[in-house]
């Protein structure tokens, strides 16, 4: 069954620490993983989408790894601010079908405390 | 920065009535979603189209139903609101290949 799994459930963490998300997924076969950030109230936003060939991708204070062989990546943010909390959702992509179905995990909800 | 608009934001109406919801985008995208997301979970896909006058039933059994007669446009309509269609309904387009998904900022949905 394919499945995404995110680590923590939540996670609390002050400003200016550095913290890492986990995603580990059963999805087969592969096309890529996304990570989006889920503000409160509005709609995910792209963070990073990187396809079997790359192992890490950075946007900013965000860095995300993939290591297709075991299936697992993490999202590092680096120097967290206040405006970081929100939630953090993997989702991978197949490529069983023309769709490239999306399999979405449940999110980690970062809190960044001042 | 939104290029996908979704309204309402915030919807409370009574068992019964007939409720659409609109999704609209300026980006040309074939792709359109609707996704329903209840608190601590993940995101449900209910509804998709390849583009005008194409529409496809997702994974999440849904009492709704969509249209796509323009590009730009993806309606949601539930004929009969219930209060177990209480829920945040996400509209999304793109995300073809290696793209990203861009997602509208939701309709949030109450059924008394």
């Amino acid at each position: 069954k394919n499945q995404v799994e995110q680590s923590p459930q939540s996670l609390i963490i002050l400003e200016g620490k550095n913290c890492t998300l986990q995603c580990n997924y059963t999805v087969s076969p592969f096309s890529n993983l996304r990570w989006y950030k889920q503000d409160t109230g509005r709609g995910p936003v792209s963070l990073t989408i990187m396809t079997f060939s790359e192992n890490t991708k950075s946007n900013g204070r965000y860095t995300a790894t993939l290591d297709a062989d075991t299936k697992q990546s993490s999202l590092h943010i680096t120097a967290s601010q206040l405006s970081d909390s929100a939630s953090y959702i993997c989702v991978v992509s197949d490529r069983g079908s023309t769709l490239g179905r999306l399999y979405f995990g449940r999110g980690t909800q970062l809190t960044v405390w001042p | 920065e939104a290029d996908i608009y979704q309204t309402p934001r915030y919807l409370v109406i009574g068992t019964g009535k007939k409720i659409t919801l609109e999704c609209s985008q300026t980006m040309g995208h074939d792709k359109m979603y609707w996704y329903q997301q209840d608190p601590g979970m993940e995101l449900h896909l209910i509804h998709y189209s390849y583009g005008v006058n194409s529409t496809e039933k997702g994974d999440l059994s849904s009492e709704s139903t969509v249209s796509r007669i323009r590009t730009e446009h993806f309606p949601l309509t539930l004929e009969s609101a219930r209060p177990s269609h209480t829920s945040q309904y996400l509209c999304a387009s793109g995300g073809q290949g290696h793209q990203p998904q861009h997602f509208g900022d939701g309709t949030r949905l109450s059924i008394l």
